[in-house]
């Protein structure tokens, strides 16, 4: 069965400083793979997505995540880290039958 | 950008009310889905509907019922409230592409 999983619970990081957040999934084809954000009380909201093709994808708010199939993941990074940034962020996998199976996600902090 | 609207956004109500949480968009879309998210943030799928008529089961197993009479809603039910159904409750649509558009989101409280 398909699955994602995110190994960090919470990840502290200084304002100024790069981040990266893990993401693994198993499925037994290429996925699509995306990223949401979210911020205290609000939904979630779509940083990036990967379908195919160029294995670097970028999104929205400077973020950025690579696909590699070797190690079935599908990190999430950002050069630089700003204050509001701090969210918690959900890693995701659609197998093609229009259901979403999210990772546990992974909690922001960004300390000054 | 699709619009999916869900209200209330902050619910408190006692045991054994029967409640309804709205979800509606905007822009037609065939699937909808609703999601519990608990409080250490995990999301679990509890119901979604491919169209008009259209509800299935998600993958946990819920008390609350869901209906879509119309494309544009999708109201989800607790016939009786208990201090269990207190969670986070999210919309979503799907868009195309695999991807979801999410509602802000019911936060209900049971006391």
């Amino acid at each position: 069965a398909q699955s994602v999983t995110q190994p960090d619970i919470h990840i502290t990081v200084s304002e100024g400083a790069s981040l990266e957040l893990r993401c693994n999934y198993s499925y037994g084809a290429t996925p699509y793979l995306f990223w949401y954000v979210q911020s205290p009380g609000q939904g979630l909201q779509l940083l990036l997505k990967y379908f195919s093709g160029d294995t670097l994808v970028q999104g929205i708010k400077g973020f950025e995540a690579e696909f590699k199939r070797s190690q079935s993941s599908f990190n999430l990074r950002k050069p630089s880290v700003h204050w509001s940034d701090a969210a918690e962020y959900f890693c995701a996998l659609n197998t093609g039958f229009q259901k979403l199976v999210f990772g546990t996600g992974t909690r922001l902090l960004v300390s000054p | 950008e699709a619009d999916i609207y869900q209200t209330p956004r902050y619910l408190v109500i006692g045991t054994g009310k029967k409640i309804t949480l709205e979800c509606s968009q905007t822009m037609g879309h065939d699937k909808m889905y609703w999601y519990q998210q608990d409080p250490g943030m995990e999301l679990h799928l509890i119901h979604y509907s491919y169209g008009v008529n259209s509800t299935e089961k998600g993958d946990l197993s819920s008390e609350s019922t869901v209906s879509r009479i119309r494309t544009e809603h999708f109201p989800l039910t607790l016939e009786s409230a208990r201090p269990s159904h207190t969670s986070q409750y999210l919309c979503a649509i799907s868009t195309g592409g695999g991807g979801y558009t999410f509602g802000s989101g019911t936060r209900l409280t049971v006391v």
